[in-house]
């Protein structure tokens, strides 16, 4: 069964804490991406990655670090640092590193700091 | 800054009726062309692709697009309570970019 899944769901942490947000693919795409969604607001970029052990800042990075060690994963952690992090977190994929093809989206992970 | 324009809505049609759903765009260098729904609370999914001026039909879907007028917009025919979703548009990246830009989103509600 192909697809992408994000872990967990929901989540729930505590100022000053840092927490990982996990997002896992087996449609072998080479691009992955994280955005953030806020209530009523479109989709921001934080990163995104082409190929492994490579990935870009996107529109809203401060705050958030990535890593891209294997193609199937591409984790989010979400750090102290970033001042506002309660959103619906986002990771998306894409087929190659083109302007072409279409983005799919795993299911999200609610994060609500405290 | 590549910039994708949809009214916010919410757009409310009557059950039954057609809902257009309208977007313009910046990047001339666009070549494909998405649409995704979302419902409340959950993540958007990919609905409809084009990638060439004229319609594309499927099924009470159909998209159309004006590269000339770089405008896309987004029917659907026989509108259904379960349509009521917030649109995205999102054209494609041009000149090697690899990030798509995507509109804010309109709110339809299908009213029985």
């Amino acid at each position: 069964d192909g697809g992408i899944t994000q872990s967990p769901k929901y989540l729930f942490r505590k100022e000053g804490q840092n927490v990982t947000l996990s997002c896992e693919q087996n449609l072998n795409h080479d691009a992955m991406y994280w955005y953030r969604q806020d209530p009523g607001q479109g989709l921001r970029l934080i990163y995104y990655s082409q190929i492994v052990n490579d990935f870009q800042k996107g529109d809203i990075a401060e705050g958030y670090s990535v890593s891209r060690e294997k193609k199937e994963s591409f984790p989010l952690t979400v750090t102290s640092a970033q001042k506002n992090p309660t959103a619906f977190y986002l990771c998306a994929t894409q087929a190659a590193g083109t302007d072409y093809y279409e983005q799919y989206f795993g299911p999200g992970t609610r994060l609500t700091v405290t | 800054q590549k910039e994708v324009e949809q009214n916010s809505g919410p757009l409310s049609v009557p059950e039954g009726a057609i809902a257009s759903l309208n977007c313009t765009y910046s990047d001339r260098g666009s070549q494909s062309f998405f649409w995704y729904r979302q419902y409340s609370g959950k993540s958007p999914e990919l609905i409809m692709s084009i990638y060439s001026n004229g319609d594309k039909e499927d099924g009470r879907f159909t998209a159309q697009l004006n590269k000339a007028s770089q405008y896309v917009s987004l029917l659907i025919r026989d509108s259904q309570p379960s349509d009521s979703a917030t649109y995205l548009c999102a054209p494609s990246a041009s000149g090697g970019s690899y990030i798509p830009t995507f509109g804010r989103g309109t709110s339809l509600i299908v009213h029985p």
